[in-house]
């Protein structure tokens, strides 16, 4: 069965802090995504990767960045955190090069920041 | 940039009822994903439309694809408590491995 896991389902973390989202993917997918979702706003991108290394700004890349070191796993950086970044993160990966592929999703991480 | 249009943003149906949710493209449709997330979890793909006229089926829920109205539709027959959830539609903005565009997104509920 095929699996993209993050690393927490609820993180709580203080204004300032330094937070690291983990999302692991076992389908070996080239492409890898972060999305954070808010209620009336939906899903917005922030970051996107299509190769180990290799990373791509999306909508709303302020305040975050990424790492994907290895291709299975790509990570979501809030240098400082701040109450305006508590949310609902998202993972997905997807299968690059075919015509019919699906985006799979990790389970959520749902920030606070206090 | 491409956009997505849900609607109705919220739709409340007594069990056993039938359902329409919609997803209107501002731009032409290449490839339209139905997503289903249940409150406070990530998304699972239901299907992936992407020819015109395309219709596919899954347990209860039927989608379509109308690529000049550029619009997809998601019907629900016969709604169950287990179809409560959110709904997403997204779209390829282009051919290709570019990010999907999502809707916000669909809130139903489903009342015995």
């Amino acid at each position: 069965d095929v699996k993209v896991t993050q690393s927490s389902r609820y993180l709580v973390k203080r204004t300032g802090e330094k937070v690291f989202l983990e999302c692991v993917q076992d389908m070996d997918h080239e492409n890898m995504f972060w999305y954070r979702q808010d209620p009336g706003l939906g899903l917005r991108l922030i970051y996107f990767s299509y190769d180990v290394k290799m990373k791509e700004k999306g909508d709303i890349p302020e305040g975050y960045s990424v790492s994907r070191e290895k291709k299975e796993r790509f990570s979501l950086i809030l240098e400082s955190a701040s109450t305006n970044q508590t949310s609902m993160y998202l993972c997905a990966s997807i299968q690059r090069g075919t015509s019919l592929y699906e985006q799979y999703f990790g389970p959520g991480t749902r920030l606070t920041v206090t | 940039s491409q956009e997505l249009e849900q609607s109705p943003q919220s739709l409340i149906v007594q069990e056993g009822k039938n359902l329409t949710i919609n997803c209107t493209s501002s731009k032409t449709l290449y490839g339209l994903y139905w997503y289903k997330q249940k409150y406070g979890e990530g998304l699972i793909f239901l299907m992936m439309l992407q020819k015109g006229g395309e219709e596919k089926s899954h347990e209860k829920i039927t989608a379509k694809l109308d690529e000049k109205k550029q619009q997809s539709s998601l019907h629900i027959t016969a709604s169950q408590p287990s179809h409560a959830g959110i709904y997403l539609c997204g779209a390829d903005p282009i051919s290709g491995n570019t990010p999907l565009v999502f809707g916000k997104g669909t809130r139903l509920s489903v009342i015995a």
